[in-house]
């Protein structure tokens, strides 16, 4: 079966690095994108990786192993406002299907 | 105009009530789909509909019915629902279905008492 596993929870100090990690069991594998939610609105779109290696958009990095199944969310510099669910998501086969992770919660302590 | 909105934001509604969920796009995309977020489940996705017809009905229950006159408008008709509905619901569009950026709405905090 399909499957996207990320941590339920995690917490960082504000002013840090965190590291948000998520690996995929897909039977296909045509990009992954991370959005950001935070409690009560709309989940954005955070960014897009479908080639191996690091994207970097501001405090925010994105990096894909497409051999390892694996993905993480980089964000620098940490404010509160960071605060927020974290989602993974795989689309598998350039059409609008996409397999989702449950989100990690991010908490931000001063 | 914000991208994609929805109303209302929040609704309690009674096992008997019937009650429509709205969402708009004005984003000019073609696609437009309503996915179920429970807490700490993924979400799931419900119907997808392009260029006003339905392309995807994932095995939903008959108590939820969908309907997007045009492509900037999408519906969620509700019906006799269960407490285990109770959930947000999101709506969201793309430019169209070849697996591009999904934009979602703020959602409907759905409580069926």
């Amino acid at each position: 079966g399909q499957n996207i596993d990320q941590p339920t929870e995690m917490t960082a100090t504000e002013g840090a690095i965190v590291q948000i990690n998520c690996t995929y069991q897909t039977s296909g594998f045509n990009g992954l994108f991370w959005y950001q939610q935070h409690a009560g609105e709309a989940p954005t779109f955070l960014s897009y990786n479908v080639l191996d290696g690091l994207e970097e958009k501001g405090r925010f990095s994105s990096f894909l192993s497409r051999s390892k199944g694996y993905s993480y969310l980089l964000l620098k510099e940490l404010q509160m406002k960071d605060s927020a669910s974290y989602l993974c998501a795989v689309n598998m086969d350039s059409n609008y299907q996409l397999i989702w992770g449950a989100g990690t919660k991010l908490i931000i302590k001063p | 105009e914000t991208g994609v909105t929805q109303t209302p934001r929040h609704l309690v509604m009674g096992m008997t009530n019937k009650k429509s969920l709205k969402c708009e796009q004005h984003l000019g995309h073609n696609a437009m789909y309503w996915y179920k977020q429970s807490a700490k489940k993924p979400l799931e996705l419900m119907f997808v509909y392009s260029l006003e017809e339905r392309v995807e009905n994932n095995s939903v229950p008959s108590r939820f019915s969908p309907e997007c006159p045009n492509s900037s408008h999408l519906f969620l008709h509700l019906h006799t629902l269960q407490p285990e509905d109770s959930a947000l619901y999101l709506c969201a569009s793309s430019q169209d279905l070849t697996g591009q950026t999904q934009y979602f709405g703020p959602g409907t905090r759905l409580t069926v008492l």
